[in-house]
């Protein structure tokens, strides 16, 4: 089954540098989920989109922006990129609510962003 | 607010031993329970779910039970393996009236030895 796909898997930048990371939800999948991990800690909330509109907002700095495409694939722009910026980044996706669904993320095996 | 509380870490257990991971949540109406487990430099999966009272889910030898009365969702598996090595999330999510983020806990760092 297809899963969530994200891309690069690696990155390195330099500090002041900007990144950018995309993922492509489950076919199907309006919903997608950021999250930020950084070594040694759970996964913190970032952004979220449903249907092409930021549908909710979490720790995500002033430096990183999201959007949803009409494809409904998400990208995460980085700038100004700092160490602190290191981390394991996480997409995840979700159906739409609706009545008899039972809900979960799926996530991506992750894009891993270390900073110079 | 909605929290989840999970036991400190490391945990380090002999292969074949009993695993208890102790799981407590806030939230306000009736959220969906998961654990989501995370291999050594690999992504998160999802282990198993529960979405209402009295729900035990299960995969792969483990299991938790869904107890509205305690806020519980105990992780626990009778006999580890050296493969079960990883960190464990317990999470939320609260009811899909809104679209609001899956809460995670701590994690919880797993090593089975031999």
């Amino acid at each position: 089954a297809a899963g969530v796909i994200q891309s690069p898997r690696h990155l390195i930048k330099e500090k002041r540098e900007t990144a950018t990371l995309k993922c492509y939800p489950i076919p199907r999948h309006d919903t997608v989920y950021w999250y930020q991990q950084g070594p040694g800690q759970d996964p913190q909330f970032l952004i979220s989109f449903y249907e092409k509109m930021q549908s909710d907002k979490g720790s995500i700095p002033d430096r990183f922006s999201a959007q949803q495409f009409s494809d409904y694939h998400s990208e995460l722009n980085m700038s100004s990129l700092e160490l602190g910026d290191s981390a394991l980044y996480f997409c995840a996706s979700s159906p739409s609510p609706g009545t008899g669904v039972i809900w979960e993320l799926f996530f991506g095996e992750g894009s891993r962003l270390t900073v110079l | 607010g909605n929290s989840v509380t999970q036991m400190e870490g490391p945990v380090t257990l002999s292969e074949e031993a009993f695993l208890t991971i102790n799981c407590t949540y806030t939230a306000t109406g009736y959220p969906s329970l998961f654990w989501y487990v995370q291999y050594p430099g690999e992504g998160l999966q999802l282990l198993l779910k529960a979405t209402k009272a009295d729900d035990k889910g299960s995969n792969k030898g483990f299991e938790a039970t869904y107890r509205k009365e305690t806020t519980s969702f105990h992780l626990e598996k009778g006999s580890v393996q050296v493969s079960d090595s990883a960190v464990y999330f317990c999470a939320l999510s609260p009811p899909k009236t809104s679209y609001d983020k899956v809460i995670f806990g701590p994690g919880t760092s797993l090593s089975v030895i031999p």
